[in-house]
Parts: C-alpha cells; structure tokens; sequence
C-alpha cells in the first residue's frame, strides 16, 4: 500500500513558468514532509521541507505548501528553469514504535522547455 | 569536500555470492541510512543507523545486514545476492533525524545474475 503517491510521472513547462508537483499521502501519523530533487546518475539533493503544524514554506523561488486535511502537498516552482529538469520526489516521515519511518514517492520527472 | 562516498559504483555479482556496499561521509552526521531504488519506483529505506553502535532495520530489510562502528562508516552487506536485488542503491547521512536535510551519495548500481 502506497503512502506516499505522486500520481503525474511527468510534467513539462515553459521556463519563467510556475511547476506545480502534488504529493498525497495516506498515513495522518506522518509529521514532517520533504522535496528531493535527483538528476539521472546522481543522487537525490534536498530542496526544502514542511512540519506538520504548518501549512506553508518559502525558499527561494521554491515554496511547500500542506493542506492536512486534503493530505495533500504540493511544490511551486516560480519562475521555473531549465536547470529544474530533474526527478522531483516527495517524502514523508514519522517514528512509529520507537522507529523513523520515511516514504518517498515514486518521483515525478519535470522538463522544462527553454 | 567528499560528503558522502560510496564504493564501488557499479557491480555484478553472480547468485548466491556476498559483497559489501561501502559508505564514508566526513561531515559528522550521527544518522546515516541506505536506500534501494528500482525503476519506476521511490527510494525505500533498507536500514538506518541513528549513531555508531546503533542500527535499525527500515521498510525493506531482508537480504542485507549492516553495523556502524565509526561515526563515519555504514557498510551495507549482502549476504547471499538474489537477482531480486539488483537495484541502485543510495546511502546517506544528515545531522539530525530523517525529517532533516540528507545527503546522498552517487550511488551503487548492482546487478545480480
């Protein structure tokens, strides 16, 4: 069973552009979430992450935003570039008896077009 | 600065045979841990290592044992490769608990016949 799910494989934008990546989850235990972002033979490199307990955060031209409710999350990418192309994962964790737990979706791959 | 090192990247290894996975990072990090990614797939978490002396087991364990006697080593070892662990594999360290910035390293890409 999937708790992390990121249900677009791919999308593409004009670059100066927004990306918007979604991530839904499953799991209401899950208490931090975070945005990797993997280029092909590297690997992943964080971008930015959320607590729970908010609803939004800014870095850069990358933003998180949580809906708990919705158990839903999503990346803006503003202006999107194309050094953005890349597989973007969404991640998620919490400690479940006395373990960490962290889930990653299956990754959506971003193009950006010049 | 090295970050996080792994070794070798890429191997083939015959059904049945041992091998281990090398990771080093030279930034200090308490929490190291090793992930598997298949195609189509996300990273799944095989074990992690919250300080030397420390480990435990992540959401896909079977198959691969480790230990962390030094801050800065976390070996992965197969112990008797099955074809169903041909993968890329991915170790990483981070300051704090996984809900922390981590860091990965290039990965290992391993095949089993």
């Amino acid at each position: 069973d999937q708790q992390v799910k990121q249900n677009s494989p791919s999308l593409s934008v004009q670059e100066g552009r927004i990306s918007i990546l979604n991530c839904d989850y499953t799991n209401s235990m899950f208490d931090y979430f975070l945005w990797y972002k993997k280029y092909p033979a590297e690997g992943p490199t964080f971008l930015i992450s959320i607590s729970s307990i908010k609803d939004k955060n800014e870095d850069g031209r990358f933003t998180v935003f949580l809906n708990k409710s919705a158990k839903h999350l999503s990346l803006h990418i503003v202006p999107s570039q194309p050094g953005d192309s890349a597989v973007y994962f969404c991640a998620a964790t919490t400690v479940q008896g006395g373990s960490e737990k962290l889930v990653f979706g299956k990754g959506t791959k971003l193009t950006v077009n010049p | 600065n090295a970050g996080v090192t792994q070794t070798p990247k890429f191997q083939v290894l015959k059904t049945g045979q041992s091998m281990t996975l090398q990771c080093a990072q030279d930034m200090n990090h308490e929490y190291m841990s090793w992930y598997r990614q298949d195609p189509g797939m996300g990273l799944r978490l095989i074990h992690y290592s919250v300080g030397a002396g420390i480990t435990d087991q992540g959401e896909v364990p079977n198959g691969y044992n480790v230990s962390r006697s030094t801050t800065e080593d976390f070996p992965l070892r197969l112990l008797s490769a099955a074809p169903s662990q041909t993968s890329v594999y991915f170790c990483a360290s981070s300051y704090g608990h996984m809900n922390t910035e981590a860091f990965f390293g290039q990965g290992t890409r391993l095949t089993v016949v």
